[in-house]
């Protein structure tokens, strides 16, 4: 099955700055690369998405790159806010299962 | 309403106890899914299914079980409870492979 795994495990960054979260996967099958937002007492949100057939998307301060030949993929965040504060995973599926990275926790110093 | 309901949202019960997680979704999709949030090992799927007549199991259903008893409805249950099934839970639906939207999760604790 697929494997993602993601890093790093926790981030720290001032506010303004800007946070890059990495994530890799095995399958070369995947074709779907979403991102989930957990905030503290919540489930997961999805904050941005790419398909195989894109290499960059972006919205706002928020921004994912897909690269299929290295099978990696980043969310990228800039001009960080307190309330960017959350867990992050990322995911990979070929359609059937969705597979979760083990979560970046984001925290973001005032 | 939320999108996905879960029930009950918190829960403490004893080792060897039978106990079920419920959930319902108002996206009419039809592909459900439970998983397991433990610290530092992110999502793991328990069961998914794809409809109504359709159940899956997924990396870690050993100790659980599933039941579809509608488009909607999706409910695990736990046959024998031991303490490292101490977690919190999440039910989740999806259209396909598109986004997937989760409840507010069960945290279950067994003692």
């Amino acid at each position: 099955g697929e494997n993602v795994e993601q890093h790093p495990s926790t981030l720290s960054v001032q506010e303004g700055d800007s946070a890059v979260i990495k994530c890799t996967y095995s399958d070369s099958a995947s074709n779907y690369f979403p991102w989930y937002k957990q905030e503290l007492g919540k489930g997961p949100q999805l904050i941005i998405d790419i398909r195989s057939n894109v290499g960059e998307k972006k919205d706002q301060r928020i921004a994912v790159t897909l690269n299929k030949t290295a099978k990696h993929f980043s969310l990228h965040i800039t001009e960080t806010q307190p309330e960017d504060s959350a867990v992050y995973f990322c995911a990979a599926t070929t359609g059937n299962q969705f597979y979760f990275g083990t979560g970046t926790s984001l925290t973001v110093i005032p | 309403d939320a999108d996905v309901t879960q029930t009950p949202r918190n829960r403490i019960t004893k080792t060897g106890k039978r106990i079920m997680l419920e959930c319902s979704q108002t996206k009419g999709h039809d592909r459900m899914y439970w998983y397991r949030q433990d610290p530092g090992l992110g999502l793991r799927l328990i069961y998914y299914s794809f409809d109504v007549k359709d159940i899956n199991k997924g990396e870690i259903s050993d100790g659980y079980s599933v039941s579809r008893q509608a488009q909607a409805k999706f409910s695990l249950s736990l046959e024998s409870a031991i303490p490292n099934q101490t977690a919190l839970y999440f039910c989740a639906t999806s259209e396909g492979y598109g986004e997937a939207f989760f409840g507010q999760g069960t945290r279950l604790t067994v003692v």
